[in-house]
């Protein structure tokens, strides 16, 4: 048990639609950060947030965005789904904005028709 | 090309063998840190290295670091069908805050 939670933990969207994924970190990380994980691949960092601001990006397009809340939780939003965006998607949270340990959430698994 | 690339790819032993997965990245890096994960589920954090440090042992896990050669080896002694799954090293490096750089995986299956 991590501390890290997400929600939803599986859903479907149709191309073009939108999707917004929810993370809850462990309590007291003010670092939060989501990765994307396609079947069979390791996870590739999609961006980070640190004390409600974005701080640093992966190879990304803009179409994924996010916020962190007062309280550290977390959303990434996608926007234009496309096919290729069927994976699973990770939070991660931390304490402090460099050099700890790392924690991951279960996930959520979403799929693009 | 990929940071944190795992040898093997894949592993297949008998329970009560040791594994042995390895670990190569390009930068100077903060620490390094393994990840388990079982099929379709999140990654469990197994131990964290820094890069001061040259083994950290957990259990029955092992972790060495050599920075030198920018390698990294994770060993499990004894192992358990429950040992079963991928496993992940990953990097952070000091001016990239807790972003991780992630390799392929190795894919361990430990067979009773």
């Amino acid at each position: 048990e991590t501390g890290v939670t997400q929600s939803p933990t599986h859903l479907i969207k149709t191309r073009g639609q939108q999707v917004t994924l929810r993370c809850s970190s462990q309590s007291g990380h003010n670092t939060v950060s989501w990765y994307q994980q396609a079947l069979g691949q390791g996870p590739q960092f999609i961006f980070q947030y640190y004390r409600e601001e974005e701080n640093g990006r992966g190879n990304f397009p803009p179409r994924f965005s996010g916020l962190q809340f007062p309280n550290y939780s977390s959303e990434l939003n996608v926007n234009a789904l496309e096919l290729d965006d069927s994976a699973l998607y990770l939070c991660a949270s931390s304490l402090g904005f460099t050099g700890n340990t790392i924690y991951f959430g279960e996930g959520s698994w979403l799929t693009v028709v | 090309s990929q940071q944190g690339e795992e040898d093997p790819q894949a592993l297949s032993i008998q329970e009560g063998e040791n594994a042995t997965m390895n670990c190569s990245y390009k930068t100077s890096i903060n620490n390094l840190q393994w990840y388990r994960q079982n099929s379709g589920r999140g990654l469990v954090h197994l131990i964290l290295i820094r890069s001061n440090e040259r083994e950290k042992h957990s259990g029955r896990l092992r972790v060495t670091l050599d920075t030198s050669k920018k390698s990294s080896s994770l060993l499990i002694t004894a192992s358990r069908a429950a040992d079963t799954a991928s496993y992940f090293c990953a990097e952070t490096i000091e001016t990239s805050g807790s972003r991780l750089t992630f390799g392929e995986g190795t894919q361990l299956t430990v067979n009773p």
